[in-house]
C-alpha cells in the first residue's frame, strides 16, 4: 500500500529532551515536507526537500532540524524541544514531476512538551 | 510570503443543499490548486485539484478557477452529513527557489446538518 509512516503517533516529552520523528514514503517520491498545525493557524510548513540531500527552511523552521540522506526517509529533529512546539506534526511526500499532484500526508503525530 | 486565504467559517448547511467554499491567492505565478479535506484529528486527504480556469467536476464536487481573480472554490453538492470536516485549500510554488512547495490556507469548517 502506497503511504507515508510516520512514528511515534503520540509523543509526550520534557523540555530540553532531544527527539527525532521518522517519516518513511514507499512512493519514490521526490519531495518530502514536514508541517505542523496549530488551532487558528492552519499547516505551516516546517522544512521541505526537493530531493536527496537538497533541503530548505519553510515557514517556521526554528528549533528543528532535517535530513535527507535516503530518498524514502525524512526525519525531523528537535534537539532541544520546548513547549511552544507543542502541535500536530505531519509528514507529507509529493511526486516531483507533475504539479498537479498534490502531497500525500502521513497519519500526524502529536507532541506535547511539557 | 505567498498567502492563500479561506472563508473562515464555520459553514453550516443543511443535508441536501450546496456547500461552497471559496478561497484566494496571492502568488499569481501558482499554477496548481488543491482542496483537501480533514476530519477531526486525521490527516488532510486530497479531494481535488485543478490547474486550468473554469470548472473541474468530481462526483458531488466542483472545483473552479479563476485565475485573473486569484480565486478558487469548491462546492459540495447535495451535502451529507459525511461531508462535515475542515476544508484546506491549497496553492502551489510552480517556480523558483520555492518549486514544490505547496502553501495552506486554515481552513473552513463544514458542518452538514441532518
Amino acid at each position: 500500500e502506497a503511504q507515508v509512516t510516520q512514528n511515534p503517533r503520540y509523543l509526550i516529552t520534557v523540555t530540553g529532551k532531544k527527539l527525532t520523528v521518522t517519516c518513511s514514503q514507499n512512493m519514490n517520491h521526490e519531495y518530502m515536507s514536514w508541517y505542523r498545525q496549530d488551532p487558528g493557524l492552519g499547516l505551516r510548513q516546517i522544512y521541505y526537500s526537493m530531493n536527496v540531500e537538497v533541503t530548505d527552511k519553510g515557514d517556521v523552521p526554528e528549533g528543528y532540524k532535517v535530513s535527507r540522506k535516503e530518498k524514502r526517509n525524512f526525519p525531523l529533529i528537535l534537539e532541544s524541544p520546548s513547549p511552544n512546539q507543542t502541535s500536530l506534526y505531519f509528514c507529507a511526500s509529493r511526486i516531483r514531476d507533475g504539479a498537479n499532484y498534490g502531497y500525500t500526508f502521513g497519519s500526524g503525530t502529536r507532541l506535547t512538551v511539557v | 510570503q505567498k498567502e492563500v486565504e479561506q472563508n473562515s467559517g464555520p459553514l453550516s448547511v443543511p443535508e441536501g443543499a450546496i456547500a461552497s467554499l471559496n478561497c484566494t491567492y496571492s502568488d499569481r505565478g501558482s499554477q496548481s490548486f488543491f482542496w483537501y479535506r480533514q476530519y477531526s484529528g486525521k490527516s488532510p486527504e486530497l479531494i481535488m485539484f485543478i490547474y486550468s480556469n473554469g470548472d473541474k467536476e468530481d462526483g458531488r464536487f466542483t472545483a473552479q478557477l479563476n485565475k485573473a481573480s486569484q480565486y478558487v472554490s469548491l462546492l459540495i453538492r447535495d451535502s451529507q452529513p459525511s461531508d462535515s470536516a475542515t476544508y484546506l485549500c491549497a496553492a502551489s510554488a510552480d517556480r523558483g527557489s520555492t518549486l514544490g512547495r505547496l502553501y495552506f490556507g486554515r481552513g473552513t469548517q463544514l458542518t452538514v446538518w441532518p
